[in-house]
């Protein structure tokens, strides 16, 4: 079993609507959750992290957070094509850092 | 804020050659920093993390006198790929944390190398 998991997509959305992008994890002592954004030949580059149970909005973004479950989400509303990338989840557990292999969005104008 | 930089970002060389590449936080102090590989559509694949003043840990499968890496200040990483071969050719990546892993690691621009 992946430490962290993720649908490879890819996912599609039109202009406008909500994309949804989900990633499971594996260690129950996972603390600190992060989602990245990658564009095609570009380094990734953070959007947001969220440490507790919840949801956490940060402008379009939303990542939603679900330790019970090992579940965590983020939520892109009025999805833009600037939007369409690769997205990746990360995990914190204790002395380790783990990625997923990431999300792949395409944004239809 | 958790600028981190890389030099170069681009360098072609002949196989057999080696190849120094710097990662370097510029506003923050990294304790921690990681060097990563991506292949053309694959996933980030993490080669080896490092702390200031210590040595590097490598993942399994990553030959640590391939792949030499010095933390020589808390600012400054360098990763350098000795004898490269065509089969080195990828996108290098480092990221830092001005903590240990339960902080936030923020990514360099990335390296991206071709052996011929």
């Amino acid at each position: 079993q992946k430490e962290v998991e993720q649908n490879s997509g890819p996912l599609s959305v039109p202009e406008g609507a909500i994309a949804s992008l989900n990633c499971t994890y594996s260690d129950r002592g996972s603390q600190s959750f992060f989602w990245y954004r990658q564009y095609s030949g570009k380094s990734p580059e953070l959007i947001m992290f969220i440490y507790s149970n919840g949801d956490k909005e940060d402008g379009r973004f939303t990542a939603q957070l679900n330790k019970a479950s090992q579940y965590v989400s983020l939520l892109i509303r009025d999805s833009q094509p600037s939007d369409s990338a690769t997205y990746l989840c990360a995990v914190n557990p204790p002395n380790q850092f783990y990625f997923g292999t990431g999300t792949s969005l395409t944004v239809i104008p | 804020g958790a600028v981190v930089s890389q030099h170069p970002s681009r360098v072609i060389c002949k196989s057999g050659t080696s190849v120094k590449i710097e990662c370097r936080s510029l506003d923050f102090q990294a304790t921690t920093m990681f060097w990563y590989r991506q292949f053309p559509k694959q996933s980030l694949m993490l080669m080896a993390t490092s702390n200031e003043g210590s040595k590097a840990t490598y993942e399994q499968g990553v030959e640590k006198d391939k792949f030499l890496i010095n933390h020589a200040s808390l600012t400054l990483s360098t990763l350098t790929v000795t004898s490269a071969h065509p089969e080195d050719s990828s996108f290098y990546i480092c990221s830092a944390t001005p903590g240990t892993f339960q902080e936030t690691q923020y990514f360099g621009p990335g390296t991206r190398l071709l052996v011929l």
